[in-house]
């Protein structure tokens, strides 16, 4: 079974730091393209950025204040993000990238979430 | 960026009824769209991918079609579970851009 935590999320005074980490399991990891997706409260969906095999890709709202890395020896992601304004504030998923037993590259299992509030 | 437009923003329907939900891209994204089903409180949840085929262990219920720019999502007998919002996605081009929403409640 797939599984995804996201952890990290908490309350950050704007211009802060905070790096979203999302454990993974039930599947080989390390050659799954994966992506984050945030939720500002009561707002739709918005794409954050997506690592895979050719590189990575970021969302103009957040190119050149966040990173997405990964660890394939821990099945980890991680999402560094900084000087955080309150226009972060929501619910970072992280998310596998491509649907299982295809190449078809979509958003197919999901974490629960994790809330990054920034405020002062 | 590719604009996807949902219509209606709510739909008000009867268990057992037929939804329809459309989505509309700005540009063509051929047939490189999904659908994503979020009840509060949850992540979403694939449903659709490639305008047409329905995600593992997605009901049958449940059906999507069209291309280019004109996507629709149907569903084809509103259990009580399906009282939602719905949202469509498109991955032809980056960024990656949802449309925003469709609730589908309670008449």
């Amino acid at each position: 079974e797939v599984q995804l935590l996201e952890s990290g999320g908490g309350l950050v005074q704007p211009g802060g730091s905070l790096r979203l980490s999302c454990a993974a399991s039930g599947f080989t990891f390390s050659s799954q393209p994966m992506s984050w997706v945030r939720q500002a409260p009561g707002k739709g969906l918005e794409w954050v950025s997506t690592i895979s095999a050719t590189g990575t890709k970021y969302a103009d709202s957040v190119k050149g204040r966040c990173t997405i890395s990964r660890d394939n020896s821990k099945n980890t992601l991680f999402l560094q993000m900084n000087s955080l304004t309150p226009e972060d504030t929501a619910v970072y998923f992280c998310a596998t990238d491509q649907v299982a037993g295809t190449t078809r590259r979509y958003l197919e299992y999901w974490g629960q979430g994790t809330l990054v509030s920034v405020s002062s | 960026e590719i604009v996807l437009t949902q219509s209606p923003a709510t739909l008000s329907l009867s268990p057992g009824e037929r939804a329809t939900l459309s989505c509309r891209a700005s540009q063509s994204v051929s047939s490189n769209l999904a659908w994503y089903q979020q009840k509060p409180g949850q992540p979403p949840r694939l449903l659709i991918y490639d305008a047409s085929n329905r995600a593992t262990g997605i009901p049958a219920r449940f059906s999507g079609s069209g291309s280019g720019t004109d996507f629709t999502l149907t569903i084809g007998s509103l259990e009580p579970e399906d009282f939602a919002v719905y949202y469509c996605l498109q991955r032809s081009n980056w960024p990656l851009t949802f449309g925003g929403g469709t609730k589908v409640e309670i008449k």
